[in-house]
């Protein structure tokens, strides 16, 4: 069976820093993509950024992006989102979802059950 | 950039009707990479369609994808109370966005 578990939200303060985690297991973790997906309060799904199979390429929203680093522990079969410069606007619940295939692009089979940030003074 | 606009916002149905949701594309997007997910109150998206068309592993044949170009539409054939949820459309392969939502409502 799938499963991802988020970690490491909480409450920081503008321009402040936190890394979130996603540990997952059921799966051949080096075999598949990772996404993290976020939903502020009250609102749609954002992406925020890819990485591949071997964590070679990632990619970002133009809103996080030389903010946000995404990046993957195949020793640990766990993947980091580590956020930097927090604004207000980052608050949300961040969920890791796992992509289909190794491909950073594909769709997304499985999903976590979030965890949320609070950016606030 | 690519913008995907669901409508309507929010769809008024009975248990037993027929749902169509649609999701439309500011610019022709690749047919194959379209995927629907289905977001209960307080839990995290699942799954339904991707490929525009190929259902995900164990949801049910009452829900359909079509569509291709910029047009695309996830049609639930008969609600089953457990249906009402916000149903998010999702253009993923280069750029990545998601359609702002439809709630399905009793």
């Amino acid at each position: 069976e799938v499963q991802l578990l988020e970690s490491g939200g909480g409450l920081v303060q503008p321009g402040g820093s936190l890394r979130l985690s996603c540990a997952a297991s059921g799966f051949t973790f080096t075999n598949y993509a990772m996404t993290w997906v976020r939903q502020a309060p009250g609102k749609g799904l954002e992406w925020v950024s890819s990485i591949s199979n071997g964590g070679s390429t990632t990619y970002y929203a133009d809103s996080v992006k030389g903010r946000f680093t995404f990046s993957r522990d195949s020793s640990k079969n766990t993947v980091y989102l580590q956020m930097n410069t927090l604004r207000v606007e980052d608050t949300a619940v961040y969920y890791c979802a796992k992509g289909a295939s190794g491909w950073s692009g594909d769709y997304l089979d499985y999903w976590g059950q979030g965890t949320l940030v609070t950016v606030s003074s | 950039e690519i913008v995907l606009t669901q409508s309507p916002g929010t769809l008024s149905l009975s248990p037993g009707e027929r749902a169509t949701l649609s999701c439309r594309a500011s610019q022709s997007v690749s047919s194959i990479y379209l995927a629907w997910y289905q977001q209960k109150s307080g839990q995290a998206p699942r799954l339904l369609i991707y490929g525009v068309s190929s259902r995900a592993t164990g949801i049910p044949d009452r829900f359909s994808g079509s569509g291709s170009g910029t047009d695309f539409t996830l049609t639930i054939s008969r609600l089953e109370p457990e249906d009402f949820a916000v149903y998010y459309c999702h253009h993923y392969g280069g750029y990545r966005p998601f359609g702002q939502g439809t709630k399905v409502e009793i």
